[in-house]
């Protein structure tokens, strides 16, 4: 079946304009994170959501970020205002709630670039 | 502070021979480890995990190895191939219980080359 999609896949923007990123999970997954992760590093947790429960945001690194998740389904993450240290891959995971190994199966990434 | 780290952040192998990629980590309460591989341009895939009741487990040509006297997590491949080559992340669930505990700690990762 599909996998975790994310786009789009490069995303060049402006330093002080707004981006959006998007992420389809796979179907009948109902937890959704996304991680970010800078050249040469590990993934920096983001965001969590699960079902219908507030998210866990305590990992967003400003309130210029935010995320939502429509639908149980498809999230969105939104950068205003961007800046240049914003600029990394940006990546989507999804997951079963209490899956015996905690797996999570990631997308590709958005690459973003802020100039 | 909590953290999970990698000794060496560059491997390189002769194709063929076995791998070996280390991986510490500092909190004692994390009670699951997962090793990720990430290819060029992908997202990171899920290699196989490992429980802080075990020290050993094994999977297709990979071994991961757990030594909690010493914090420390290593993931063994046998036979490396070249489409080995990639980063490696270890990352820890610290099994907070609760609401919390599908949280991951990444490491930085090991970029592993495979020399044909």
């Amino acid at each position: 079946g599909a996998g975790v999609s994310q786009s789009p896949s490069n995303k060049v923007t402006e330093k002080g304009k707004d981006v959006e990123l998007r992420c389809d999970p796979i179907s009948g997954h109902t937890a959704l994170y996304w991680y970010r992760q800078s050249l040469g590093q590990g993934l920096e947790f983001l965001i969590y959501f699960q079902g219908n429960s507030a998210p866990d945001k305590s990992g967003l690194p400003s309130d210029r970020f935010s995320a939502e998740r429509t639908g149980g389904s498809v999230s969105t993450l939104t950068i205003q205002r961007t800046q240049q240290e914003d600029s990394a891959v940006y990546l989507c995971a999804s997951s079963l709630v209490g899956a015996p190994s905690y797996e999570q199966y990631f997308g590709p990434g958005t690459r973003l670039t802020v100039t | 502070g909590e953290s999970v780290g990698l000794h060496l952040p560059t491997l390189s192998v002769q194709e063929g021979d076995n791998s070996i990629i280390n991986c510490a980590y500092s909190n004692s309460a994390s009670d699951y480890f997962i090793w990720y591989k990430q290819e060029s341009g992908k997202g990171p895939q899920f290699i196989i995990d490992i429980r802080s009741n075990m020290d050993k487990r094994q999977g297709q040509r990979v071994t991961v190895l757990l030594n909690k006297t010493v914090k420390h997590l290593s993931l063994q491949i046998a036979a490396t191939q070249p489409g080995d080559s990639a980063v490696y992340f270890c990352a820890e669930n610290k099994g907070q219980g609760g609401g919390s505990n599908y949280k991951l700690t990444f490491g930085k990762g090991t970029l592993l080359t495979v020399n044909p």
